[in-house]
């Protein structure tokens, strides 16, 4: 039973560059949220994705976007690339909204 | 203030010890909770969902105190293998919404 896939692994961008992450969940879910996790850090909340549509939103400018599609896998984008988005960024799925999440290895973000 | 705060550690404790963490929420009306150990760097895996009532897996057991918004993570009989950062994490006033806490780290040494 394959768990949450996220790719690329590693991605090295510029300054001003755009970046697209890909996540397909756990099979069974359904619901994917996605976190930044910068170093020595905990992962901090980007969106979560339900039904195609994001329910919510952290704190986080609108040069975060994503996307979910009918099969439940999702992107997340990131426009403008500043030096401070150097992240891992981290793709969760779950059974239902409120349910434990299971994570992704990540894809460990820099930016140069 | 933030949502989730937790002591950063590290807690050093010997193999075979009893250690405990406490992460408090700021939400009173958080409705779930959780820990998670996070290897270095690797993603964070699911410990164990906290209960009200409190729950036990194997050498870890769960708390969870409303009254004065904290929930607890106790390991006994310390293991090698439990080094690791814990991360609690609550959920905000929507259930879609989770915070997680910065972690504790904990070294066990032989």
């Amino acid at each position: 039973d394959a768990g949450v896939t996220q790719s690329p692994t590693h991605l090295i961008k510029t300054r001003g560059q755009q970046v697209t992450l890909r996540c397909s969940p756990k099979s069974g879910h359904d619901t994917v949220s996605w976190y930044q996790q910068a170093l020595g850090q905990g992962p901090q909340f980007i969106f979560q994705y339900y039904e195609e549509e994001e329910r919510q939103r952290g704190n986080f400018p609108d040069r975060f976007s994503g996307h979910q599609f009918p099969n439940y896998s999702s992107e997340l984008n990131v426009n403008a690339l500043l030096l401070g988005d150097s992240a891992l960024y981290l793709c969760a799925s779950s059974r239902t909204p409120n349910y434990g999440y299971t994570f992704g290895s990540g894809t460990r973000l820099t930016v140069v | 203030r933030k949502e989730v705060e937790q002591d950063p550690g590290p807690f050093n404790v010997p193999e075979g010890a009893t250690v405990a963490f406490n992460c408090t929420y700021s939400n009173s009306a958080s409705q779930s909770f959780f820990w998670y150990r996070q290897d270095c760097r690797k993603e964070p895996k699911l410990l164990m969902s906290v209960y009200s009532s409190g729950n036990e897996d194997g050498r870890f057991t769960a708390q969870l105190n409303r009254a004065s918004q904290y929930i607890s993570l106790l390991i006994r009989d310390s293991k090698l293998s439990d080094s690791a950062t814990y991360l609690c994490v609550v959920n905000g006033d929507n259930f879609n919404k989770f915070y997680f806490g910065s972690g504790t780290k904990l070294n066990v040494k032989p």
